[in-house]
Order: C-alpha cells, then structure tokens, then sequence
C-alpha cells in the first residue's frame, strides 16, 4: 500500500511558468510534510516543509498548499527556471517515529527555456 | 549548517569484495541515520535505521549480513556492502535526522556503487 502519492510523474513547464506537483496521503497520523529535490546523481535536499497546523508555507518561489480535510498537499513553483530541472519527492512523517519518512515516487521536472 | 558528508562519492569493485560507505553530520549530531538506496529514475528505498550505540533496524528484505551498518558515534554510521555482487550495483544514499530547527532529515550526497 503506497502511503503517499505523488503526481504527475513528470512534467514540462516553460520558463516562467508554474509548476505543481501534487501528493495525497492515507494516514492521518502524519503531522510533517517536506519536500525534496534532487538534481542527477546527488543526494535529495530539503526545500520546503510543512505542518498541519497551517495551509500554506512560502520561501521565495516555492510554495506548499495543504488541505488536511483532503489529505493532500502540493508544491507550486512560481517563475519556474531551466535550473529547477530536477526530480522532486514529497514526504511524510509522524510524530515519534524518528523522522522517519515514507517518499512519493517523485516528479521529473523539466523546464523548457 | 546541517551538512550530511557520505564518503566515497563512487567506488568500482569487484565482485566477492566488502565495500565501506562513510556517512558523516559535519555540523550536528545525529541520534538517527537512515540508509536508503535508489535504482536509477525511481524513489528513495528505505534499507535500515541506524540509532547510536545499538542494532539498526533493518526493513523487510533487506539482508542484515549483507548490509551491515555501524552507527558508532553521534556524527558517523558506516554501510558494508559484504560480498558485494553486481545487482549490489546502486546509488546508496545516508541521511541524519536532527530535531534541532526543521526537525528532518538531512541527506548525504550519496555514493554511487558499480561491482564488476
């Protein structure tokens, strides 16, 4: 059973466009939402993150929506730039579990100039 | 800060050998650190969690005798691959977790393994 789904699989986007990654999670025990990217053969870095507690968390161009009636929550990249080309992963954790994170299957992103 | 080193960043082996993955928090200390390996174009899967000074737990079907892992001080785990044959070809990633901040975890840059 995939805890997390993420969507779509990839994505094409033109430079300045908007690019939305979805995720949708079954257990509502999970109370931290981050999200990483990873560009080709490097580890994933954290992006942004999020908490129940509220529905929407900024930082520059990167944007988290989060809906805890509808489980789901979703990445927006405004402005988006060729150098965000990577591959995106959302994640979920619950409180006492060590942080341990259950993954989506993630998001090629390519922005097209 | 929060800074996650794994160290090599790519080794080539041959196979029947043991090979050693370093993972290091540079700027913080980790009372976890996860192991995690990635096949190309696919996500993150979770092998073992390793807590300092104890047995890490390892997830269903990975092998513990293969896969052996050491988390003996706050800022160091290591990963053996014992007997490494070639489907032990992967990408093998570390992470830390700190509650300090974010509380998350924060990864390494990974080590990509090719057994001959």
């Amino acid at each position: 059973q995939q805890q997390v789904k993420q969507s779509p699989q990839s994505l094409i986007v033109q430079k300045g466009g908007i690019s939305i990654i979805n995720c949708a999670y079954e257990n509502t025990a999970f109370d931290y939402f981050p999200w990483y990217q990873q560009f080709p053969g490097k580890g994933p870095a954290l992006l942004i993150a999020i908490r129940p507690d509220v529905s929407e968390k900024k930082e520059g161009r990167f944007t988290i929506s989060f809906n805890k009636s509808a489980k789901q929550f979703s990445l927006h990249i405004m402005d988006s730039q060729p150098g965000d080309s990577a591959t995106y992963f959302c994640a979920a954790s619950k409180e006492g579990s060590q942080g341990n994170l259950i993954f989506g299957k993630g998001t090629k992103l390519s922005v097209k100039p | 800060g929060a800074v996650v080193s794994q160290h090599p960043s790519r080794v080539i082996c041959k196979s029947g050998t043991s090979v050693k993955i370093e993972c290091r928090s540079l700027d913080f200390q980790a009372t976890t650190m996860f192991w995690y390996r990635q096949f190309p174009k696919q996500s993150l899967m979770l092998m073992a969690t390793s807590n300092e000074g104890s047995k890490a737990t390892y997830e269903q079907g990975v092998e513990k005798d293969k896969f052996l892992i050491n988390h003996a001080s706050l800022t160091l785990s290591t990963l053996t691959v014992t007997s490494a044959h070639p489907e032990d070809s992967s990408f093998y990633i570390c992470s830390a977790w700190t509650t300090l901040g974010t509380d998350t975890q924060y990864f390494g840059p990974g080590t990509r393994l090719t057994v001959l």
